[in-house]
């Protein structure tokens, strides 16, 4: 059985960091590209950002590129997400999803809660 | 940047069949993708590459392509399938994703 944990998320200010990782079991993680996508409270979702199974390629929403950085750590099933100079509008649930853009989403974990706010 | 267009709400009649379309310049080129979220619940993936329905997903789900549109059809609407049903797809290079801004179906 695919599952994915985040952890990470709380309360940050404007300005600040935070690190979500995500991790995962049930499948070969090495072997799947992964993504993020976030739910503003209230809102639609927006994809934030992918990575391939390798972790040499990665891509960016432009809402955060040269903001935030996506690694994986294949020998420890976990991928990072690593968030800074945060805004509000980055206020959000953060879901870590098997799979990428252009092959879709299959499983998803249950999401970590940022809340960007001084 | 690329948008996908859905409407915001669609509501049908229980038994009855739900329609709802989402838009793209780039959908000819990549395929796209519907998913199902619940209050409190994460998404769940109901259509895969336009038209293919993932394990467990029940028949009554399907979906189709024509030119820039996609649609989600539900045959036989029932009470649990009222939700929040989102399209995705990626822009024409297929660097960057995006989501249609949701519809939410309403099971009268």
């Amino acid at each position: 059985e695919v599952q994915l944990l985040e952890s990470g998320g709380g309360l940050v200010q404007p300005g600040g960091s935070l690190r979500l990782s995500c991790a995962a079991s049930g499948f070969t993680f090495s072997s799947y590209a992964m993504s993020w996508v976030r739910q503003a409270p209230g809102k639609g979702l927006e994809w934030v950002s992918a990575i391939s199974g390798s972790g040499d390629f990665t891509y960016y929403a432009d809402s955060v590129k040269g903001r935030f950085t996506f690694s994986r750590d294949n020998s420890k099933n976990t991928l990072y997400l690593q968030m800074n100079s945060l805004r509000a509008e980055d206020t959000a649930r953060y879901y870590c999803a098997t799979g990428d853009r252009t092959v879709g989403f299959d499983y998803w974990g249950q999401g970590t809660l940022v809340t960007v706010s001084s | 940047s690329y948008d996908l267009t859905q409407p915001p709400s669609v509501s049908v009649s229980a038994g009855q069949t739900a329609r709802i379309p989402c838009s793209g310049d780039a959908l000819p080129k990549q395929f796209a993708y519907w998913y199902q979220q619940k209050p409190g619940q994460a998404p769940v993936l109901v259509i895969s590459r336009d038209s293919e329905r993932p394990s467990g997903i029940p028949e009554r789900f399907s979906g189709s392509s024509s030119g820039t549109t996609v649609t989600l059809t539900i045959s036989g609407v029932q009470a649990e399938d009222e939700a929040d049903y989102y399209c995705q797809s990626a822009d024409s290079s297929g660097t960057l994703g995006v989501f249609g801004g949701g519809t939410k179906l309403t099971v009268l």
